[in-house]
């Protein structure tokens, strides 16, 4: 069993549409989580970290659920640069474990 | 740019030969990390380095690659007689004490 697992997706919206997705992970001692932004051929880039009491930054919120083991990500008002792979992510020991990513595609 | 660097970007090699990739990581930062990725799937740790010392290893990493860090500041990881599995972007990070890491460019590794 992987330590990240997401749904794959592709979801594919429209521009001005909400978009919500989510991962689980296996560790319950894992420590720190995030979601990364990864557009093709680039490198990951940090979107937001994750709290239990849940995080906001602009369109984006995030949610994280200790006992279910469970992340989410929602994205409102969808743009197309939002348009990109996100990547869940946990720490343990400082090592990042991701998600193999989810795509998604905004659409005009 | 203060980012993460990292040289070269694109590596093409034959089968058998040695490769060495460079990681200039952000000024300040203490920690060093490789990863590796290949194509539909997220990145896998490859080693980490707190200052000039190599403290974890994953199982990923054969007898066959080998990092350093000299010196506490750049890093390099080498890869002796690729294979053709060997074919991936190897991306470094770094962080400051803290969990966040921040990722370098990536170099692209095509082995034929």
């Amino acid at each position: 069993r992987k330590e990240v697992e997401q749904d794959p997706g592709p979801f594919n919206v429209p521009e001005g549409a909400t978009v919500a997705f989510n991962c689980t992970y296996s560790n319950s001692a894992s420590q720190s989580f995030f979601w990364y932004r990864q557009d093709c051929r680039k490198e990951p880039k940090l979107l937001m970290s994750v709290y239990s009491s849940g995080n906001e930054d602009g369109r984006f919120t995030a949610q994280l659920n200790r006992a279910s083991q469970y992340i989410s990500l929602l994205i409102r008002d969808s743009k197309l640069s939002d348009s990109a792979t996100y990547l869940c992510v946990v720490t343990n020991d400082y090592k990042l474990s991701f998600g193999a990513g989810t795509t998604v595609t905004v659409r005009a | 740019d203060t980012g993460v660097s990292q040289d070269p970007r694109h590596k093409i090699t034959k089968r058998g030969q040695n490769v060495t990739f460079r990681c200039d990581p952000i000024s300040e930062h203490n920690r060093l990390y490789w990863y590796r990725q290949t194509l539909g799937q997220g990145p896998e740790f490859l080693t980490y380095f707190q200052n000039e010392a190599q403290l974890e290893k994953s199982r990923l990493l054969s007898d066959r690659f080998s990092a350093e860090r000299p010196k506490g500041s750049f890093s390099t990881l080498e890869i002796q007689r690729t294979e053709q599995g060997d074919s991936a972007m190897y991306l470094c990070a770094s962080s400051q004490n803290t969990d966040t890491q921040y990722f370098g460019p990536g170099t692209r590794l095509t082995v034929l």
